[in-house]
């Protein structure tokens, strides 16, 4: 069966230092992969999806990066975290195809300080 | 600008009570309608997926109907329990081979014993 496991659970952060979250999913190959966040009393919005590796596409302009150097990882990133980036990401994968289903993962609770 | 809406916002029942969950999208073109829940502080778990093509799901005591000549979806509920409390979430999927999704803000329900 397929998993999808995201650390850490929980991170605080000071204003201005950089960031990286890993999602990595096992039990499929060449699957989708997605990066959500939810702020405080809003609903979730797309970051970041890949197709494959190396294939990134930015959904709304923000300080932070993704990257999926393997097949089944993918990272969040930021050089220099602003008060803003304070949420709750989600990774996400589905099947190669937009009929399938998607799975998340368990969140990073972000807090910048 | 493709939105989903969900109503109500919270909902709160008596246990046993049936109960339905709104959701409304716009733009007809839809590749499937996923329904969530999630608990607090936690990540999502998938419920009921819906292709396009379909009209219903049933998992159990979760109904999924959708829609898309009024560009609606509901989530019914039967016989509803205290650990049926949550938020629940829809979303609608976008964009081809891309799996992309488009969340409502969620119905937090309260479910009293």
């Amino acid at each position: 069966s397929q998993t999808i496991h995201q650390w850490p659970a929980t991170l605080v952060q000071p204003v201005g230092s950089p960031l990286s979250l890993e999602c990595t999913v096992e039990g499929t190959s060449n699957p989708n992969l997605y990066w959500y966040r939810q702020a405080a009393g809003r609903g979730l919005q797309l970051l970041f999806y890949s197709v494959g590796i190396g294939q990134i596409s930015s959904e709304v302009p923000q300080n932070l990066s993704a990257s999926r150097p393997q097949d089944r990882q993918f990272i969040l990133s930021s050089k220099k975290l602003l008060l803003s980036d304070s949420g709750f990401y989600l990774c996400a994968w589905s099947v190669y195809s937009g009929l399938s289903e998607a799975f998340f993962g368990q969140g990073t609770r972000l807090t910048v300080v | 600008k493709q939105e989903v809406t969900q109503i109500p916002a919270a909902l709160s029942v008596p246990e046993g009570e049936n109960l339905v969950l709104n959701c409304s999208f716009t733009d007809s073109a839809i590749y499937n309608l996923q329904w969530f829940r999630q608990d607090h502080g936690k990540g999502l778990t998938s419920l009921l997926l819906i292709q396009s093509s379909q009209r219903e799901q049933t998992s159990g005591r979760l109904n999924a109907s959708l829609d898309k000549s009024s560009g609606r979806s509901t989530l019914y509920i039967a016989a509803s329990q205290p650990g049926d409390s949550a938020t629940y979430l829809c979303a609608k999927a976008i964009g081809g081979n891309t799996g992309k999704l488009i969340f409502g803000q969620g119905t937090t329900l309260q479910v009293k014993p």
